[in-house]
């Protein structure tokens, strides 16, 4: 299995409070990548990273931020946690961009009350 | 807007028999596709990544096709097992941004 860590892996939070999940690889892989998986939605992309302090905008980025200040850790970030980003968030990463195998990690449960 | 689309959303198949499902997928600017099975409660696994119309992989009981001409993909099980239970994710990559686009799944369910 690919080294990949989320913490933490439950969280219960209110409304307007910060949030920041970690993702951790021991891969030394290029890319990472954070996902959000609701019912009825396949995985949407919300950011990625493709190497240190670079990163970009996926499909569903309002809301979240992400750092990636070392290549083992990406870091995700709901500023001001709504009821709408009540979610299971997936970490992934790859080797490469083109194409290339994702693995994920094993996912954070997040509820925003 | 890029739109990938399985189809059933789910499936009951008898323990024993074969079954098979459809990935849907912009026939342009075609890159790659990837399948990917998830487990309850665990994280999604690679299948396959396809690139070439008239792709055919296999792994052991399952095996995938790739018709990138019409933009579709089947997935099959032969002889479908309880472990096959699991919900089967295709993904789409266009040459474009190369990001994958994700289907929303088949879920399997396995009757024994």
């Amino acid at each position: 299995d690919a080294g990949i860590t989320q913490s933490p892996r439950h969280k219960v939070t209110e409304t307007g409070t910060p949030v920041t999940l970690r993702c951790h690889q021991t891969e030394n892989h290029r890319y990472m990548y954070w996902y959000r998986q609701d019912p009825g939605h396949g995985l949407r992309l919300i950011h990625y990273s493709y190497g240190v302090k670079d990163t970009d905008k996926g499909e569903v980025s309002d809301g979240y931020s992400v750092s990636r200040s070392k290549t083992e850790d990406f870091l995700l970030t709901l500023e001001s946690a709504t009821s709408s980003q009540t979610s299971v968030y997936f970490c992934a990463i790859s080797a490469g961009t083109k194409g290339a195998t994702q693995y994920f990690g094993p996912g954070t449960r997040l509820l925003v009350l | 807007i890029l739109n990938v689309e399985q189809s059933p959303q789910s499936l009951h198949v008898q323990e024993g028999d074969s079954t098979n499902f459809t990935c849907s997928f912009p026939s342009s600017n075609f890159y790659a596709l990837h399948w990917y099975r998830w487990e309850t409660a665990k994280s999604p696994e690679a299948l396959f990544v396809m690139t070439l119309n008239g792709d055919e992989k296999k792994k052991g009981r399952i095996s995938a096709t790739l018709n990138t001409k019409e933009g579709y993909s089947y997935l099959y099980i032969k002889g479908s097992q309880p472990e096959d239970s699991a919900t089967y994710l295709c993904a789409f990559i266009g040459d474009s941004n190369y990001q994958l686009i994700w289907g929303a799944g088949t879920k399997l369910i396995i009757k024994p």
